[in-house]
């Protein structure tokens, strides 16, 4: 399975101020995703990270606040604007290598915790 | 969208017990994985199954597409199988929908 890193692992950041985190995969892959979960929940599906286009966002999310870009097949970027301490969750994204593999399976990101002060 | 259901979603084991968590969906589901989320928030694939029966070790799970569940069966619990455990599932689309997941604490 791919290999993914994140940066930054963890930050504490004023309100007010934006945070960009990277996502690196070792490998090409087809699909990118970004997950937030607040503290205590589940994961929610923020958006999927599209090669050379828009990123395509979950209803809840918006372009203005989650700016996503994805300038190649190993490489996303998700920027978290104008935050705010509700803000304060885990960040994580995830891969798919479909449809080079006929199997569906997600591989996660080691996650970016942050808290908003 | 689908609705993912996941019980119990707490559960306390004395170190070397064995307990199956139960994951439901509301509809149809074309690919189903499980996760374990460790305490320092990584999240572990545990298995691919969206249909029959595999084992890894103490571990081992099975589908019943046809009826919308899936069970993850823990033998001889150990503390490091402590976190919390994640079902996740799409309908074919891009969009996984997890549940809400079952915390462990396995006592020593």
């Amino acid at each position: 399975s791919a290999v993914i890193s994140q940066k930054p692992s963890r930050d504490i950041c004023q309100r007010g101020t934006s945070l960009t985190i990277q996502c690196q995969v070792d490998s090409q892959v087809t699909m990118m995703f970004w997950y937030r979960q607040q503290p205590g929940q589940s994961l929610t599906l923020i958006a999927t990270a599209n090669q050379g286009s828009e990123a395509t966002y979950e209803s809840g999310f918006v372009i203005d606040k989650f700016p996503i870009s994805r300038p190649n097949l190993t490489f996303s970027t998700l920027t978290v604007s104008n935050m705010s301490p509700e803000d304060s969750s885990i960040y994580l994204c995830s891969v798919e290598d479909l449809p080079r593999t006929s199997v569906r399976e997600q591989f996660f990101g080691p996650g970016t915790r942050l808290t908003v002060l | 969208g689908i609705q993912v259901e996941q019980s119990p979603p707490d559960l306390i084991l004395q170190e070397g017990a064995n307990s199956t968590l139960r994951c439901n969906f509301s509809d149809s589901v074309n690919n189903l994985q499980w996760f374990h989320q460790n305490p320092w928030g990584q999240l572990i694939n545990l298995f691919y199954i969206p249909s029959g029966t595999k084992q890894n070790g103490r571990l081992s799970a099975t589908t019943v597409a046809t009826e919308r569940y899936s069970l993850l069966y823990i033998s001889s619990s150990q503390t490091t199988d402590s976190g919390v455990y994640f079902c996740a599932g799409n309908t074919g689309g891009f969009k996984t929908i997890f549940g809400a997941g079952t915390r462990l604490f396995v006592k020593a």
